[in-house]
């Protein structure tokens, strides 16, 4: 079975330095895997993807992961954090080689941007 | 193109009555999601559909839910009756060929059963 594991369920940074958050998975097979982001009352937006091409993987907003076959993580980064980007992160797993197309969702971490 | 399209956005409901939410997914897209999203059990898997046939539903909490795909373009998810635990964010995902394994959501549907 696959699974997500979002080590942290808060972070805070102050805005212009780094973001890190932390994501380790589980999957029987050639996972994809993917980060969404969701603002207060909104949608799911798809940030990035990791479908086995490129394991450094560029996203939308300046986001990027790299995806460690070897520490089965898949952490997400961003060089300097902007208040925009406060909102609910969400690690994803899809097991893209056993047919069943459904995503299974990590408990999320809230980013918090300080000023 | 519109996106994955849902309806209503917000509802508040007494309990016991029937409650219908909509779904139209991204055209061409031959898979369909509903997901259910709280504070304590996060965001789960309701049911999916791929060509308009359930594939996995169970997901589905219990009997009062039950989720229909009558065509292509149209789906709906029915809580009867309604009940306050099933007060939630509900989301509608599609997918398909050519997205490069993306699933696109909808902007939600969030249910208050008082």
């Amino acid at each position: 079975a696959q699974s997500v594991t979002q080590l942290d369920s808060h972070v805070s940074v102050s805005e212009g330095t780094p973001v890190l958050l932390r994501c380790n998975y589980s999957s029987s097979y050639s996972p994809s895997l993917f980060w969404y982001v969701q603002h207060p009352n909104k949608g799911l937006q798809l940030l990035l993807k990791y479908t086995s091409a490129a394991t450094l993987v560029k996203g939308i907003n300046g986001f990027e992961a790299e995806f460690k076959k070897s520490e089965t993580s898949f952490h997400l980064t961003k060089p300097s954090a902007h208040m925009s980007d406060a909102a609910e992160y969400f690690c994803v797993v899809s097991d893209q080689n056993t047919g069943r197309r459904a995503l299974t969702f990590g408990s999320g971490t809230r980013l918090q941007v300080q000023p | 193109d519109a996106g994955v399209i849902q309806s209503p956005r917000h509802e508040v409901t007494e309990m016991g009555q029937e409650v219908t939410l909509r779904c139209k997914p991204i055209s061409g897209h031959d898979y369909l999601f509903w997901y259910r999203q709280t504070m304590m059990r996060g965001l789960e898997l309701l049911i999916y559909f791929n060509n308009n046939v359930p594939i996995d539903d169970s997901g589905m909490p219990e009997d009062r839910f039950s989720a229909k795909m009558p065509n292509a373009s149209f789906s709906t998810l029915k809580i009867q009756p309604s009940e306050p635990r099933d007060s939630a964010v509900y989301f509608c995902a599609s997918y398909g060929q050519g997205t490069g394994n993306t699933i696109y959501f909808g902007e939600g549907s969030w249910l208050t059963v008082v």
